[in-house]
């Protein structure tokens, strides 16, 4: 595997339901970063982690919850979602410059 | 805070056709800018990006940017639009250290007519 990598692609769950997104970069980055991407509307920046410490929490709901074990890893669990969180929700890392590396994203949608 | 302004929401063009999509930045110092594209159901992808230097940058698949400072603005362009390129093109502008947070614009969408 190369780049950044996401899974589930889709994932459809009830307001229920706990489910978790991973994120997982092969880059060597060090930095990684959660956004969410509505319809219509600019992307969102979520959660910002740097050598796995979270640096930035852009006034997420706390039924959005991330952990990164690891540089390489980041995951989102999510519980008691609402219909307005469907989205695609992309992940990205940066390495030592500005740039980031984005995953091709997963696609939520909560019923 | 810095934003990005991309006026234009849907662009058509023709194959073959050259292209221009517009971007204006507001960002008090010198900012780091970059482009990115995004097929349907896809990632962002980094088209290029400009740091410092010439203000003329090329990137992948032919296409490049001038940075114009007095206008604030990061314009890319390409001479020839292939079909392929049917997709959205985000501006970004980078901000400050610590976290190296990037702030997107709305993204223009690009339609290539045969």
């Amino acid at each position: 595997e190369t780049g950044v990598t996401q899974t589930p692609r889709h994932l459809v769950m009830g307001m229920t339901n706990k489910k978790s997104l991973k994120c997982e970069q092969h880059l060597g980055h060090n930095a990684m970063y959660w956004y969410k991407q509505s319809a219509k509307k600019p992307l969102e920046l979520m959660f910002v982690y740097n050598f796995k410490e979270q640096t930035e929490n852009n006034s997420v709901p706390s039924r959005f919850s991330p952990e990164c074990p690891n540089s390489s890893h980041l995951f989102l669990h999510l519980h008691t979602l609402q219909p307005e969180d469907s989205a695609l929700y992309l992940c990205a890392s940066r390495g030592s410059t500005y740039e980031q590396y984005f995953g091709p994203g997963t696609r939520l949608t909560v019923t | 805070a810095q934003s990005v302004t991309q006026p234009d929401i849907h662009i058509t063009v023709s194959e073959g056709a050259s292209l221009e999509l517009r971007c204006n930045y507001s960002y008090g110092a010198t900012p780091y800018l970059f482009w990115y594209v995004q097929s349907p159901g896809q990632g962002l992808q980094l088209l290029l990006k400009y740091f410092s230097g010439d203000t003329l940058v090329q990137g992948i698949k032919g296409f490049e940017a001038e940075f114009k400072r007095s206008q604030s603005s990061f314009n890319l362009r390409k001479p020839s639009v292939h079909w392929s390129d049917a997709a959205e093109y985000f501006c970004a502008v980078g901000s400050g250290a610590g976290s190296y947070q990037l702030t997107f614009g709305k993204g223009t969408k690009l339609s290539v007519i045969p």
